[in-house]
């Protein structure tokens, strides 16, 4: 089974509407994240959550707007899509674990992806 | 400003020999390194890592090499196998930090 689930996996639509795409977690981590990947643009950040009251802008948060609606839950919405908004959408966790230098390694656990495409 | 480069979008070699894979950082303040793997149609999945105050870390088939003075990180995948073919993406954070800076990638393909 897997720890970090993302739905819808392929998601088609126009210009205008309103998109929200899901992740959750059987990890326990407290620590959620949402990505995008562009084609050699790699992966960058958009929102990401200590816990379900802390919520945080990353590198490219315009456009984006998330809820964190339980620990294992962290929904990514795009209120009005446009097309720039193409891409492949990762949601991630993590939790702080002890490196062998003893210092916390931030490690992080991602999900399968969301195929999103704007028309 | 791209923080982290990785400026090789793709790499082949032959199954059994080495592979190694670059990136190059710019922020001088980054202390903690590493290397996530990705296939098609799934996450990317974390490989192994490095603290700035190593300059070597092995684990199994892979290491990764740091060189602090030129800003400069390597994976070495030996022998390299078909199933070791994705994507590799070079990762840094800075004092604990949560944010991961993520290279571009490079494409790896092993040939039987």
């Amino acid at each position: 089974d897997a720890d970090v689930t993302q739905t819808p996996r392929n998601r088609i639509t126009k210009t205008g509407k309103r998109i929200m795409l899901e992740c959750s977690q059987t990890k326990g981590h407290d620590r959620m994240y949402w990505y995008r990947q562009d084609p050699g643009l790699g992966l960058r950040l958009i929102y990401y959550s200590f816990d379900v009251k802390d919520i945080n802008k990353g590198e490219i948060s315009d456009g984006y707007s998330v809820s964190r609606q339980a620990q294992a839950k962290f929904s990514l919405s795009l209120e009005s899509a446009i097309p720039n908004q193409t891409a492949l959408y990762f949601c991630a966790t993590s939790d702080f674990s002890p490196g062998t230098s003893g210092r916390a390694v931030n490690e992080q656990f991602f999900g399968p992806g969301t195929r999103l495409t704007v028309l | 400003d791209q923080q982290v480069k990785q400026n090789s979008p793709s790499l082949s070699v032959q199954e059994g020999r080495i592979s190694i894979l670059n990136c190059d950082y710019t922020n001088s303040m980054f202390d903690y390194f590493l290397w996530y793997k990705k296939y098609p149609a799934e996450g990317p999945t974390f490989l192994i890592s490095i603290s700035s105050i190593k300059d070597k870390n092995e684990d199994g088939r892979f290491t990764v090499f740091l060189n602090k003075s030129a800003k400069h990180l390597s994976l070495h995948i030996v022998p390299s196998q078909p199933g070791d073919s994705a994507v590799y993406f070079c990762a840094a954070t800075q004092g604990g930090s949560e944010k991961l800076v993520f290279g571009k990638g490079t494409k790896l393909t092993v040939n039987p």
